[in-house]
């Protein structure tokens, strides 16, 4: 069966960084493209990134570029997605999800379960 | 404000059919596959339709998809109230080079 767990719930205050990764199993972790996907509170899914864990060739949303960084460890088939100064405005959940082969990749199947991170003075 | 457009609601009553629209351009929808998802409250989004038209296993033939031009629908017919969530449209789009989703639609079934 094809996994992706997700990291705790993280707390932080603003201008701290952090680092949340997703564990994938079941399949050739390095073969797929994986990517990250926000959800503020009471609002829509937006596509935030994605690695190739096999190159770790990355492409970013243009409205996500210079803000997280995406990364890969393919020795334990986790990806991560990271802060480097955190913001109020980052208070989100955030989903990992496989994407589809090929190129462009298409569709996100499946999905981990979620980590919501809330940034707070 | 999403590069793909899907009405904020819709709603219907329970076994009727209801349509969930998406409409984009050329450089996402009108040059790539669309798929679709549903996000139940508390849980992950689910893949209901990928490539326009395809079911993954385990996903019921009442839902369905469709693409013409710039735009993609997503059909539920026999509607139940399980089927009460909110539902997003996703593409790649080859301007930006990245991955597009829809607003988003809340589905009530009344």
């Amino acid at each position: 069966e094809v996994q992706l767990v997700q990291s705790g719930a993280e707390v932080k205050k603003p201008g701290e960084s952090l680092k949340i990764s997703c564990k994938g199993s079941g399949y050739s972790f390095t073969s797929y493209w994986i990517g990250w996907v926000r959800q503020i509170p009471g609002k829509g899914l937006e596509w935030m990134a994605i690695i190739y864990p096999g190159d770790s060739d990355t492409r970013y949303s243009p409205s996500f570029q210079g803000q997280v960084t995406i990364s890969a460890d393919k020795s334990i088939s986790t990806a991560y997605l990271q802060w480097s100064s955190l913001k109020a405005s980052d208070t989100a959940m955030y989903y990992c999800a496989r994407l589809a082969s090929g190129w462009p990749p298409n569709w996100f199947d499946p999905w981990g379960q979620g980590t919501l991170v809330t940034v707070s003075s | 404000q999403s590069v793909l457009t899907q009405p904020p609601s819709v709603s219907a009553a329970p076994g009727q059919k209801v349509s969930i629209s998406c409409s984009g351009s050329s450089s996402n929808i009108g040059n790539n596959y669309v798929s679709w998802y549903q996000h139940l409250p508390g849980t992950a989004p689910k893949l209901l339709i990928y490539d326009n038209n395809e079911r993954p296993s385990g996903i019921p033939d009442r839902f369905s998809g469709s693409k013409s031009g710039t735009s993609a629908t997503l059909g539920i017919t026999g509607l139940q109230t399980g089927d009460e969530a909110d539902y997003y449209c996703g593409t790649w789009d080859s301007s930006l080079s990245a991955g597009v989703f829809g607003g988003g639609t809340k589905l009530t079934v009344v």
